[in-house]
């Protein structure tokens, strides 16, 4: 059974701090992605990761960088969170192959930066 | 950039009816296509995927694609409460892209 775990399933920042949000999946899984969803707006992605240490921006990465240092983990950095990146933060994996396969989410990390 | 639409407001069904929904995409390119379920403050779960064209069913669930019209739709037979929550489209080639979702309410 695949499993996506998320560091936080709440967060309260600060405007102007910086957040770290991580990702661990637990099926060696290659692909790995960060996405926000809003209302009204749906999910949208950020960055992904097809390997360690590979990322490529997706749809809206301004205010955000990644890392990924090992294959399990995925981590999502806010360098200085403003307000409008309060949101939910979905990770998400797929299988070596094709990155438009099946996405396994995690829980979900609710941020809100005041 | 890739879009994925879904236009119907809030569906309202009575239990044990059939709630349908619809879904068009812009990548003609697509070859993946799958059906995600939502309930309130949680994350999406997959519950259908299919990648040719026709039917695909899997319990009360049915999955349809026509890839000339670049529309996918899904059937929900026999309506339970439980299937109360938002429905996400989502359909791609190298990337998936999302729709905003449909929310579906059964009533008792």
């Amino acid at each position: 059974d695949v499993k996506v775990t998320q560091s936080s399933r709440y967060l309260v920042k600060r405007t102007g701090e910086k957040v770290f949000l991580e990702c661990v999946q637990d099926m060696d899984h290659e692909n790995m992605f960060w996405y926000r969803q809003d209302p009204g707006l749906g999910l949208r992605l950020i960055y992904f990761s097809y390997d360690v240490k590979m990322k490529e921006k997706g749809d809206i990465p301004e205010g955000y960088s990644v890392s990924r240092e090992k294959k399990e983990r995925f981590s999502l950095i806010l360098e200085s969170a403003s307000t409008n990146q309060t949101s939910m933060y979905l990770c998400a994996s797929t299988p070596a192959g094709e990155l438009a396969d099946t996405q396994y989410f995690g829980p979900g990390t609710r941020l809100t930066v005041l | 950039q890739k879009e994925v639409e879904q236009n119907s407001g809030p569906l309202s069904v009575p239990e044990g009816a059939i709630a349908s929904l619809n879904c068009t995409y812009s990548d003609r390119g697509s070859q993946s296509f799958f059906w995600y379920r939502q309930y309130s403050g949680k994350s999406p779960e997959l519950i259908m995927s299919i990648y040719s064209n026709g039917d695909k069913e899997d319990g009360r669930f049915t999955a349809q694609l026509n890839k000339a019209s670049q529309y996918v739709s899904l059937l929900i037979r026999d309506s339970q409460p439980s299937d109360s929550a938002t429905y996400l489209c989502s359909a791609g080639n190298n990337r998936l892209a999302f729709g905003k979702g449909n929310q579906v309410v059964v009533i008792p």
